[in-house]
């Protein structure tokens, strides 16, 4: 069956790094996009970044472009979110989550989705 | 943006009971470009409905949207115990895509 799951959160202070990663099994990863979606108690479910299935095209929410990378490796069947420069606003659960068609298309809406990973960042 | 915006936040429904849902956005959805998702507690979100209108595979009939511009609108005929939970709407019309703020579809 289709399974994705994140690894990589943690507590990180406020400037520093994270990287998390997605690995997809159950389905040709290669022929997907795949997207981060973040949740916060506060502001809810916030669509973060996505990434076309040939890492062609990568699209992000405004408050990540320039501190925030999506890539993924086709040959490892993973996705990942390198996240710079963290706030706190940046606290959240970390979901991958599949674009529901393969091919060049990208439709939008996420099925299925990880368990997420919880970063938190705080000094 | 566009900015969705959910209600009622909470809705108290008996076990059988139909519950509405609504879902409106802030600018008009092109091409019923709307998501429903189902969350529930200490799980990822999963998706019900796609297009508007379109159940996800697997999702039983009770489960119904409709709508088309700016109001859209989850229906669940027949309240199952399954069935609590909360609802989100995402729009994927424009960029960025968003979400609605959810309602909660607790036991009355």
């Amino acid at each position: 069956q289709v399974q994705l799951v994140e690894s990589g959160g943690g507590v990180v202070q406020p400037g520093r790094s994270l990287r998390l990663s997605c690995a997809a099994s159950g389905f040709t990863f290669s022929s997907y996009a795949m997207h981060w979606v973040r949740q916060t108690p506060g502001k809810g479910l916030e669509w973060v970044a996505v990434i076309s299935y040939d890492e062609s095209s990568q699209f992000y929410t405004d408050s990540v472009k320039g501190r925030f990378t999506i890539s993924r490796d086709n040959s490892q069947n993973t996705l990942y979110l390198q996240m710079n420069s963290l706030r706190a606003e940046d606290t959240a659960i970390y979901y991958c989550a599949r674009d529901p068609k393969s091919g060049y298309v990208i439709y939008n809406w996420f099925d299925p989705w990880g368990q997420g990973t919880l970063v938190t960042v705080s000094s | 943006e566009v900015v969705m915006t959910q209600s009622p936040a909470t809705l108290s429904v008996s076990p059988g009971e139909r519950a509405t849902l609504s879902c409106r956005a802030s600018q008009n959805i092109r091409n019923y470009y709307l998501a429903w998702y189902q969350q529930k507690p200490g799980q990822a979100p999963s998706l019900l409905i796609s297009g508007a209108s379109n159940r996800a595979t697997g999702i039983p009939a009770r489960f119904s949207g409709s709508g088309s511009g700016t109001e859209f609108t989850l229906t669940i005929s027949s309240l199952q115990s399954e069935d609590f939970a909360v609802y989100y709407c995402q729009q994927y019309s424009d960029w960025p895509l968003t979400f609605g703020g959810g309602t909660k579809v607790e036991v009355k």
